[in-house]
């Protein structure tokens, strides 16, 4: 089944500890994204890449990294930088950016912070 | 100004009734407008989808009605049924450079009532 997928499920971390989630997609995507999603809010662009060893930041950058060393990997760290960590989150690719193409989600991670 | 503004936060609907969602944007940069319908704990999946050149677009029982000059448009599920329980979120999606960037409404929580 071609899709993209993000683990763990469900992660919690301490105060002060960095923490990395896993997103692989094997669409051959060359585009991938990360999104935060907040109850009651919709999803905001955290980073985003075009091409492998590519990535660009997106509206909520701050205490995040990426890396895009595959075209299948895009793993997000959540930095102990991050203010306010705990929330849902997702990743996303499509066949590319220059173009208005399809964004397919993965089921999310769901980061716990205490 | 790249925001999108979505009402009703959440709708109630009874079975068979029409649901209707609305959204509203700042910038004419959008060329594009996806709807997205999300599940809980679930990622988020395109819905459908709408130029700006286009007034209308129906698939099944989904419509997206677009109004250009007051940077309006709206998603219209007739016969609305339980499965169709789910957020929805409009969005605007935009040319950033080489890249593409969709900036999403807070959604919209809809019930539909057996």
């Amino acid at each position: 089944d071609g899709g993209i997928t993000q683990s763990p499920k469900y992660l919690f971390r301490k105060e002060g500890q960095n923490v990395t989630l896993s997103c692989e997609q094997n669409l051959n995507h060359d585009a991938m994204y990360w999104y935060r999603q907040d109850p009651g809010q919709g999803l905001r662009l955290i980073y985003y890449s075009q091409i492998v060893n590519d990535f660009q930041k997106g509206d909520i950058a701050e205490g995040y990294s990426v890396s895009r060393e595959k075209k299948e990997s895009f793993p997000l760290t959540v930095t102990s930088a991050q203010k306010n960590p705990t929330a849902f989150y997702l990743c996303a690719s499509s066949l590319g950016t220059g173009a208005y193409y399809e964004q397919y989600f993965g089921p999310g991670t769901r980061l716990t912070v205490t | 100004q790249q925001q999108v503004k979505q009402s009703p936060q959440s709708l109630i609907v009874q079975k068979g009734g029409i649901s209707i969602i609305n959204c509203a944007y700042e910038n004419t940069a959008f060329d594009y407008f996806p709807w997205y319908q999300q599940f809980p704990g679930k990622g988020p999946a395109l819905l459908i989808a709408i130029r700006p050149d286009v007034s209308e677009k129906k698939e099944g029982r989904f419509t997206i009605s677009f109004n250009k000059s007051a940077k309006q448009f709206s998603l219209h599920i007739m016969d609305s049924q339980p499965g169709d329980s789910a957020t929805y979120f409009c969005a605007g999606d935009i040319s950033s450079g080489s890249a593409r960037q969709l900036t999403f409404g807070s959604g919209t929580q809809l019930t539909v009532l057996p």
